[in-house]
């Protein structure tokens, strides 16, 4: 089926520092999402993206974190500055339209934050 | 908000029997339900989805029930083979936003 990458696959990095990761979503898709799953628990949503702008975020997605997609290149997620409880995975999605439509995973990015 | 459970967390079988993995939501808004597989190391796969409107959809060897009055969903998998090994997600997710709400998931062991 249709692949999502992401880059890089782990990272390591220290407490207050900045994060971004990247995604690159399937060609033709316009809605993207990030999850983020701490070891051992549920993957939960953070945010989702269409049209340059979120539409809607949980409240995982703190003031720290941020999205954007600059002129159809990667969709990344940034955290800055970093903290502790902010290691994970963290999936990036895409899909066609919202909805009800079939979101496509990326592999994830396995950040640690020390 | 929505919250999703599974039941069972693991289930190991031998190769051909079938296995149920059982699922219930809490948000009556909730209206689509799409499953995934995702075995070791590698990203979560879309298997089979279902939605609010409908009672059962089939595909191949996966049979997934709906039932809309008790908020529970059951993914039917028969003649198993140990390439099923995986761990399976329900998800839902109403019409509006598309951010899926995920169980814990389904450890599924198939010996050969």
């Amino acid at each position: 089926g249709p692949k999502v990458l992401q880059i890089p696959s782990h990272q390591i990095i220290d407490m207050g520092q900045m994060v971004t990761l990247n995604c690159d979503p399937v060609s033709n898709h316009l809605y993207f999402y990030w999850y983020k799953q701490i070891l051992g628990q549920q993957m939960e949503f953070l945010v989702n993206f269409y049209n340059g702008k979120v539409m809607e975020k949980s409240k995982l997605f703190k003031d720290q974190f941020s999205v954007e997609r600059p002129d159809g290149s990667y969709f990344t997620l940034k955290i800055q500055p970093t903290a502790l409880e902010d290691s994970a995975v963290y999936f990036c999605a895409s899909s066609v339209r919202g909805g009800q439509d079939t979101q496509y995973f990326g592999p994830g990015t396995r950040l640690l934050v020390l | 908000g929505e919250q999703v459970e599974q039941l069972p967390s693991s289930l190991i079988v031998q190769e051909g029997a079938s296995v149920l993995i059982n699922c219930s939501y809490t948000d009556s808004a909730s209206v689509y339900f799409p499953w995934y597989k995702q075995e070791p190391g590698k990203r979560l796969q879309f298997i089979i989805d279902i939605r609010s409107n409908m009672e059962r959809k089939q595909t191949q060897r996966l049979t997934l029930l709906f039932d809309k009055k008790t908020k529970h969903l059951s993914l039917h998998i028969t003649a198993t083979q140990p390439g099923d090994s995986a761990i399976y997600f329900c998800s839902a997710s109403n019409n509006a936003g598309a951010k899926l709400t995920f169980g814990g998931g389904t450890r599924l062991t198939v010996r050969p």
